[in-house]
């Protein structure tokens, strides 16, 4: 069971960079990491997800090291309306197929003006 | 394109008493499954299925029920409601196992 470590929470300004970092020390060969974003009262949203290396989207970017114990999520700056919880899923193969997400409390990003 | 619709949106329920939360999708996704969040929790996993007729408990199965009879459908059934209950629900299809997944708005359910 792959499980993830995060930061319970950070803060911010408007227009800085922010980097949340995931460990997830017991990867398995065939687990993706996948970044999910949560706003109050909906349910959570894809924002990323990567295997190896750098995967670059609109929305962030997502670097993982050679060993792939570890994860960083970077948003490029932020705005007010980035203020949500993160959470960073690694693919659970003890389910079957690995189908099942498996989710921590995540990362709760404040971001002020 | 609708995406994954829960209903109902909001539910109080007494003690005992049962009922059924819908999720329907229209994206064809094979992989379906139902969450729940508690205050200032992370969604836990409370059953989910790779497809029709076939469904598999998660990490908080008690109490809950759930079928597949259809790719569309994945029905969450309480069987009788307890205070411990209360939480919000969230339903989540996906076309594979290692995909983006996508959320439903949730149902907030209380038991009184």
């Amino acid at each position: 069971l792959a499980k993830t470590t995060q930061p319970i929470s950070m803060d911010s300004y408007e227009g800085q960079e922010v980097n949340i970092t995931c460990s997830h020390n017991n990867i398995a060969t065939n687990d993706y990491i996948t970044w999910y974003q949560q706003f109050p009262s909906q349910g959570p949203r894809f924002i990323i997800q990567g295997y190896k290396t750098k995967v670059t989207n609109e929305v962030a970017s997502l670097f993982i090291p050679a060993d792939r114990k570890s994860s960083t999520l970077s948003l490029p700056r932020v705005s007010l309306s980035d203020t949500a919880v993160y959470y960073c899923l690694v693919g659970d193969m003890t389910y079957q197929a690995g189908t099942a997400l498996i989710f921590g409390k995540g990362t709760t990003l404040s971001v002020s003006s | 394109n609708a995406g994954v619709t829960q209903t109902p949106k909001f539910q109080v329920l007494k003690t005992g008493q049962s009922m059924t939360l819908q999720c329907a999708q229209d994206m064809n996704h094979e992989y379906m499954s139902w969450y729940r969040q508690d205050p200032g929790m992370g969604l836990r996993l409370i059953h989910y299925s790779v497809g029709a007729g076939i469904t598999d408990q998660g990490e908080v199965p008690n109490g809950y029920n759930v079928s597949r009879s259809t790719t569309e459908d994945f029905p969450l059934r309480l069987l009788s409601a307890a205070p411990s209950q209360t939480s919000v629900y969230f339903c989540a299809s996906s076309p594979d196992s290692n995909t983006e997944a996508f959320f439903g708005q949730g149902t907030r359910l209380t038991v009184v």
